[in-house]
């Protein structure tokens, strides 16, 4: 079986800070593949990244980075510099073997200006 | 480039009426689909997805069915709407990998009274 766990329900800032959302997920697989998802205030969920299990680079985007470690099974996504537009819902999901990803329950990410 | 369209955006129905949500995606062949719901507390539960027309395979047992008559077409029903049929669907689509990311639609928000 699989799993991930997104242990922060929620987390408050202040614009500017530098925030992390931590993931850890579950699987016996070898070949997997890890996903982030943003869901702002309109509903909507974006894809953001997929990572796959053999690629432990860092991914720098802009203001978003994402740390992918085997040796603790977690796949954290920082924020640098937050901003109000950052408040959202995030979503961190693995896939291995199947169309079927598995979602953790989401971190809620309120940014206050 | 590709775009999923789901509707009604918003839906109130009163318990025991039907239900028929929409979803089309566009620029893409033989998607994978999937409707997930998004109940208060933020989890997503996958409740249907199919890998090609008139295949369709039900997560959780319910009160609501799935059907794929075209391609890139997938509709959510019910012919009896229930309380606890209320939350926030999500269609989504992604390519026919294992690998392959999600992009969902903009949701729809059913209220049953």
């Amino acid at each position: 079986a699989q799993k991930v766990t997104q242990a922060q329900t929620e987390i408050s800032v202040v614009e500017k800070e530098d925030v992390t959302l931590d993931c850890v997920y579950e699987t016996r697989d070898t070949t997997y593949y890890l996903f982030w998802y943003k869901q702002p205030p309109s509903g909507e969920l974006v894809f953001l990244i997929r990572r796959n299990s053999f690629d432990e680079q860092n991914e720098i985007s802009g203001r978003y980075s994402w740390n992918f470690q085997k040796s603790t099974s977690s796949f954290n996504f920082t924020i640098t510099a937050s901003q109000v537009v950052d408040s959202a819902v995030y979503f961190c999901a693995l896939s291995r073997g199947s169309y079927i990803p598995t979602f953790g329950r989401g971190t809620s990410l309120i940014v206050h200006p | 480039s590709q775009t999923i369209h789901q509707w009604p955006a918003t839906l109130v129905q009163p318990v025991g009426s039907p239900l028929s949500l929409e979803c089309t995606v566009e620029g893409t062949s033989n998607p994978n689909l999937y409707w997930y719901r998004q109940a208060a507390g933020r989890g997503l539960q996958l409740l249907f997805y199919s890998v090609g027309i008139g295949q369709i395979s039900s997560e959780v047992p319910q009160n609501l069915s799935a059907s794929r008559p075209q391609d890139r077409q997938f509709i959510l029903s019910s012919k009896k709407l229930l309380l606890s049929d209320s939350g926030f669907y999500l269609c989504a689509w992604s390519v026919p990998v294992e690998r392959g990311e999600l992009f969902f639609g903009e949701g729809s928000r059913l209220t049953v009274l």
